[in-house]
């Protein structure tokens, strides 16, 4: 059965920490790996992943994948209390569409 | 726990038909579902907000008589695509909340691939 795996389901830390959030995966036809960040609405796109080792970047936001072992970790330096969501994990497969993580819960502190 | 799926998984359609598309929370009892678009490398857009036993709220810019949603239990959430163009070709995805959560606490279906040809 495909699943995808996130670790911690919920994290508090403080402002100017940096964290890192984990993703796990098994799931046959890999096609890609993405992050999401959601506050209120809807997930906000942050991170495709298809390719092993090359790390991806945006500001203060790195991701890589890792898929030998099968899994990415996404990387938050320097916190902002506007870091606050919950990150997803979602595995696209071909021909199965997305599989979803359950999410980690950030919260950063002032 | 907290397993949603969608059925169909993938469909083709012809242009000027409508499509169905099913949601479903398999062990839990959703009182609120979300209907999501998602193009590749992009946001989920999110389309409505269904509630259990009542009417869509449908997002600004969403046609509520082309994008027709019903919530008829507590376990399935329908979307019909009405009259379709290829423009509507896109992955849909649903998700599902139960009562008493926040809103970001959301359980993702594995998305629904829609193309019109």
């Amino acid at each position: 059965e495909d699943k995808v795996v996130q670790s911690p389901l919920s994290l508090v830390v403080h402002e100017g920490d940096t964290v890192t959030l984990n993703c796990s995966y098994e799931v046959t036809n890999f096609r890609s790996l993405l992050w999401y960040k959601q506050e209120k609405k809807a997930p906000t796109f942050l991170f495709m992943l298809t390719s092993s080792g090359i790390e991806k970047k945006s500001g203060r936001l790195s991701s890589i994948l890792d898929k030998k072992e099968l899994f990415s970790i996404l990387n938050i330096t320097a916190t902002q209390t506007g870091d606050s969501a919950v990150y997803l994990c979602a595995v696209e497969a071909y021909g199965q569409n997305f599989v979803f993580g359950p999410g980690t819960r950030l919260s950063v502190l002032p | 726990g907290a397993v949603v799926s969608q059925h169909p998984s993938w469909v083709i359609c012809k242009s000027g038909t409508s499509v169905k598309i099913e949601c479903r929370s398999l062990d839990f009892q959703a009182t609120t579902m979300f209907w999501y678009r998602q193009f590749p490398k992009q946001s989920l857009m999110l389309m409505a907000t269904s509630n259990e036993g009542s009417k869509a709220t449908y997002e600004q810019g969403v046609e509520k008589d082309k994008f027709l949603i019903n919530h008829a239990s507590l376990t399935l959430s329908t979307l019909t695509v009405t009259s379709a163009h290829p423009e509507d070709s896109s992955f849909y995805i649903c998700s599902a909340r139960t009562s008493g959560t926040n809103s970001y606490e959301q359980y993702f279906g594995p998305g629904t691939r829609l193309t019109v040809t």
